[in-house]
C-alpha cells in the first residue's frame, strides 16, 4: 500500500518556540493531506485539510495563525505550531490518499509526539 | 453536527473467542464507514470499508456490518489472537468533502492467551 512518513517522530521544545512537522507521501502524489491531533486516550480530531497550491481549510476552533500549514508540493505538507505552549503537547498525525481514491482508505503517517515544556 | 460513538470501555476477551465492537453515529447518513486499527504511539492502519448500500463486508477473520436504520456498525474479529490487541477506531467518511474523516474515540481490545 501507499506510504506516508512524518518527521520528526518526537520533538521536545520550550514554551514559546515554534515547531515544524513534515508529512510526506513517499510513493504517490497527494493534492490533499489531512492533519489530526490526538490527546491520550482520545480520538483523532481533524485540525485542517491541507490543499496543494492553495490555503488550508481549518476545522472550527482551530487557530489558523497558530497552526500554520503549507502544502508546498504534491508530496509534502508541513504543520508549524507557532509559539507552542504546554497545552499544545499532543500526538500529531497526518494522512493522505492517492489520486482518484478519495472514497477509499486513507494512509496515515506514524505520528509526531510533541512535548512542550 | 455529526457525532460518532464507540464503546469507550476496554474489551477483554479470551484467545479464540470472537470480539465484537460497536460504532454508533447520529445526525448523518454517511456514504462510507471505515474501520482502522491503532497501536500505541502509532498512526491508524486501515482495515475495512463498508458502503451505505452494503450490509456486510468480510476480510479474512474480520467482518463488518452496517445498519443504516439503526445507524450502527458492528466490527467482528473471529478466532481472536493476542496479536489482535489494539485500539480499533471507526470513522465516517464525509461525502463530497475530499475524503474528510470523523473518528470515534476508539475501543481498546485486549486478547488474553
Amino acid at each position: 500500500g501507499a506510504v506516508v512518513s512524518q518527521h520528526p517522530s518526537r520533538v521536545i521544545c520550550k514554551s514559546g518556540t515554534s515547531v515544524k512537522i513534515e508529512c510526506r507521501s513517499l510513493d504517490f502524489q497527494a493534492t490533499t493531506m489531512f492533519w489530526y491531533r490526538q490527546f491520550p486516550k482520545q480520538s483523532l480530531m481533524l485540525m485542517a485539510t491541507s490543499n496543494e497550491g492553495s490555503k488550508a481549510t481549518y476545522e472550527q476552533g482551530v487557530e489558523k495563525d497558530k497552526f500554520l500549514i503549507n502544502h508546498a508540493s504534491l508530496t509534502l505538507s508541513t504543520l508549524t505550531v507557532t509559539s507552542a505552549h504546554p497545552e499544545d503537547s499532543s500526538f500529531y498525525i497526518c494522512s493522505a490518499h492517492p489520486p482518484n481514491t478519495v472514497l477509499d482508505e486513507q494512509f496515515f503517517g506514524p505520528g509526531t509526539r510533541l512535548t512542550v515544556l | 453536527s455529526q457525532k460518532i460513538e464507540q464503546n469507550s470501555e476496554a474489551l477483554n476477551i479470551q484467545e479464540g473467542k470472537t470480539a465484537t465492537l460497536t460504532c454508533n453515529y447520529t445526525n448523518y447518513s454517511p456514504a462510507y464507514l471505515q474501520w482502522y486499527r491503532q497501536d500505541p504511539g502509532r498512526g491508524p492502519v486501515f482495515l475495512l470499508l463498508i458502503r451505505e448500500n452494503e450490509k456486510e463486508k468480510r476480510k479474512e477473520r474480520l467482518k463488518v456490518t452496517f445498519d443504516t436504520t439503526l445507524k450502527q456498525s458492528l466490527f467482528h474479529i473471529t478466532a481472536s489472537q493476542p496479536a489482535d490487541s489494539a485500539t480499533y477506531l471507526c470513522a465516517l467518511l464525509i461525502y463530497n468533502q475530499g475524503g474528510k474523516l470523523i473518528f470515534g474515540q476508539g475501543t481498546e481490545l485486549s486478547v488474553k492467551p
